[in-house]
Order: structure tokens, then sequence, then C-alpha cells
């Protein structure tokens, strides 16, 4: 079956710990992102990688880190940085085409939801 | 900076009927956009996608229009079922590419579609 996978989907953490949450992707595609939810907001963008070893901020990476060694894993690690780490993480990936008739349509994992206390 | 509204945010109808959901956006410059559904505590699955170029895409009991003139969309369901209550996200992504060519989602809040049998 080709998608995304997201471990775990539940995660506990004491508040003071990093944790890291994995995704993985074997849909070939080249391009890999990582959202948060909070109930009653949109989506919003923390990381985003094109290539592997490249990855850009998206607009809430404050307290965040991300690597990108391989095409298919994209691993997002919460440190004790960020303020509100209790979230749902959704990752995507889509394909960044060669043409301008390339859809750059995102597919998701299932989510990983994260519980700080 | 672009904005994408969902009005309203919760709606509920009788099996049946057949309903249209709205997305409204600020930036008509706009590269593609794509409805999604989600289930409580799940990730995104992808309905349609509509590229900057089309007006509508078809699938099933679904279809959805764009009219970039007037920043909106929508996504019409005909016939609706209990098995349609989810979440419905539209996001979309800008025009202007970013450095390598993958496209950014920008969300809207979604809304909670419930079909009462």
């Amino acid at each position: 079956d080709g998608g995304i996978t997201q471990s775990p989907k539940y995660l506990f953490r004491k508040e003071g710990q990093n944790v890291t949450l994995s995704c993985e992707q074997n849909l070939n595609h080249d391009a890999m992102y990582w959202y948060r939810q909070d109930p009653g907001q949109g989506l919003r963008l923390i990381y985003y990688s094109q290539i592997v070893n490249d990855f850009q901020k998206g607009d809430i990476a404050e307290g965040y880190s991300v690597s990108r060694e391989k095409k298919e894993s994209f691993p997002l690690t919460v440190t004790s940085a960020q303020k509100n780490p209790t979230a749902f993480y959704l990752c995507a990936s889509s394909s960044t085409g060669d043409s301008a008739l390339s859809s750059y349509e995102q597919y998701f994992g299932p989510g990983t939801r994260l519980t700080v206390t | 900076k672009q904005e994408v509204t969902q009005i309203p945010a919760a709606l509920s109808v009788p099996e049946g009927e057949n309903l249209v959901l709205n997305c409204s956006f600020t930036d008509s410059a706009i590269y593609n956009l794509q409805w999604f559904r989600q289930d409580p505590g799940k990730g995104l699955t992808s309905l349609l996608l509509i590229q900057s170029s089309q007006r509508e895409q078809t699938s099933g009991r679904l279809n959805a229009s764009l009219d970039k003139s007037s920043g909106r969309s929508t996504l019409y369901i005909a016939a609706s079922q209990p098995g349609d209550s989810a979440t419905y996200l539209c996001a979309l992504s800008g025009a202007r590419k970013t450095q390598g060519g993958s496209e950014k989602l920008v969300f809207g809040k979604g809304t909670k579609l419930t079909v009462n049998p």
C-alpha cells in the first residue's frame, strides 16, 4: 500500500522533555510537510522540505526541529522550548513536479496526538 | 497575505439533502485549491483538487467549483448520507512558487457537517 505513516498515534510526555514524531512515506514524493492542528484553528505549517538534506521554516517553527536525511523520512522533534506543545500533528507529502502542469496535491498521514503534562 | 474563510463553521442537515459548503479567499492569484475531509481524530483525506485554470472538478456525489474573480469555491454534496458527516477543509496554494517549486497550503478552519438519518 502506498501512503504516509505516522507513529505513534498517541504520545504522552512530561514538560521539559524533547520528543520526536515519526513520518514515513512511500509515494516517492520529494516534498514533505509538518502541520500542527489545534481546536478551532486551521492547520498551521511548522516546517517543510522540498529535497533531501534541505528544509525551511514554516509559520510556527519556534520550538521545533526537523531533519531530512532520507527522501522517505521527515521526523519532527518537539523541544522543551515549545511553549504549548499539546496538539495534533499532521505530516504530508507532495510531488514538486517538473512542469507547469504539476498539481502539487498534498497527501496526509493519520496524525499523532501529543499530550504534554 | 492570503486568508481563507469557511462559513458556516457547522452545518446539520437531514439525510438525502443536497448541500453546498463555501470557501472564500482574499488573493485570487492561486495555483490550486484542494478540498479535504477530516474525520474526528484522523488525518486529512483529499477529496478534490482544482487547478487555477480549471472551473470545476467532480468525483462521485461531490462537485467542487472555483471562481477566482470572486474569490470563492464551493463544494457541492449530492444526496447526503450519514457517512458524509465529517469536517470539510478548504486549502489553497499561491501562484508564486517557493524556492524549488513546492507549494505551501493555506487552510480554512473548516465546516463541520452532520448528516442526520
